[in-house]
């Protein structure tokens, strides 16, 4: 059965600082990695989606890549403002089936 | 624009008493799903529809029933909610495979059971 890490679970930067949030699945047999935002109380903001054919993407100050032989990804967000306080999830497509395995999220604070 | 819809937002219920929370999409989407999340659970898939009138179970899927009668309807249906059952749900749809297979998601429905 899929399992997604993510760590750390929780992380405290300064404004400005370039930070890297990570992400582990245990089966490297994907069909895409979707990184997903989410505000506290409120819904899921998708972010990036790389499919298992691709290894990044780039939305802005977002750049997302993927490992899939080591099942890894990794979420870096340049310059961090405090705008992009939030929980980071990633989650992970199978080959077969739809359903998604989210990691247990990693939760950004950017102090002023 | 295009989106996820839920409602409602927000419900207080006692337990037994049934309950529906709708979801609709308008983007046209075959396949919608439904997820709970609870603190240090994460993120759990109860039940999916790969199109209308198909539906399927995921994780968790007890306690729960779906109907897919429209392409643009996903309702959850909790027939005796119980206390376990007090969760953040979420709806979300997405295309078939072979096109961008973006899930989208909508806003949540905070669930009490008392």
């Amino acid at each position: 059965k899929q399992e997604v890490t993510q760590i750390p679970a929780a992380l405290s930067v300064p404004e400005g600082e370039n930070l890297v949030l990570n992400c582990s699945f245990t089966d490297s047999a994907i069909y895409n990695l979707q990184w997903f935002r989410q505000d506290p109380g409120k819904g899921l903001t998708s972010l990036l989606l790389i499919q298992s054919s691709q290894r990044e993407q780039t939305s802005g100050r977002l750049n997302a890549s993927l490992d899939k032989s080591s099942g890894r990804s990794t979420l870096y967000i340049a310059a961090s403002q405090p705008g992009d306080s939030a929980t980071y999830l990633c989650a992970v497509r199978p080959r077969r089936g739809n359903m998604l395995t989210f990691g247990g999220g990693t939760r950004l604070m950017v102090k002023p | 624009e295009a989106q996820v819809t839920q409602n409602p937002r927000y419900l207080i219920t006692v337990t037994g008493k049934k309950l529906t929370v709708t979801c609709s999409q308008n983007m046209n989407h075959e396949y919608m799903s439904w997820y709970r999340q609870d603190p240090g659970l994460g993120l759990r898939q109860i039940y999916y529809s790969m199109n209308v009138e198909v539906t399927d179970k995921g994780d968790v899927p007890e306690g729960y029933k779906v109907s897919r009668k429209e392409k643009r309807n996903f309702p959850l249906i909790l027939e005796s909610p119980s206390p376990n059952q007090t969760s953040l749900y979420f709806c979300a749809s997405s295309p078939q495979r072979g096109q961008i297979n973006e899930q989208f998601f909508g806003p949540g429905t905070r669930l009490t059971v008392l």
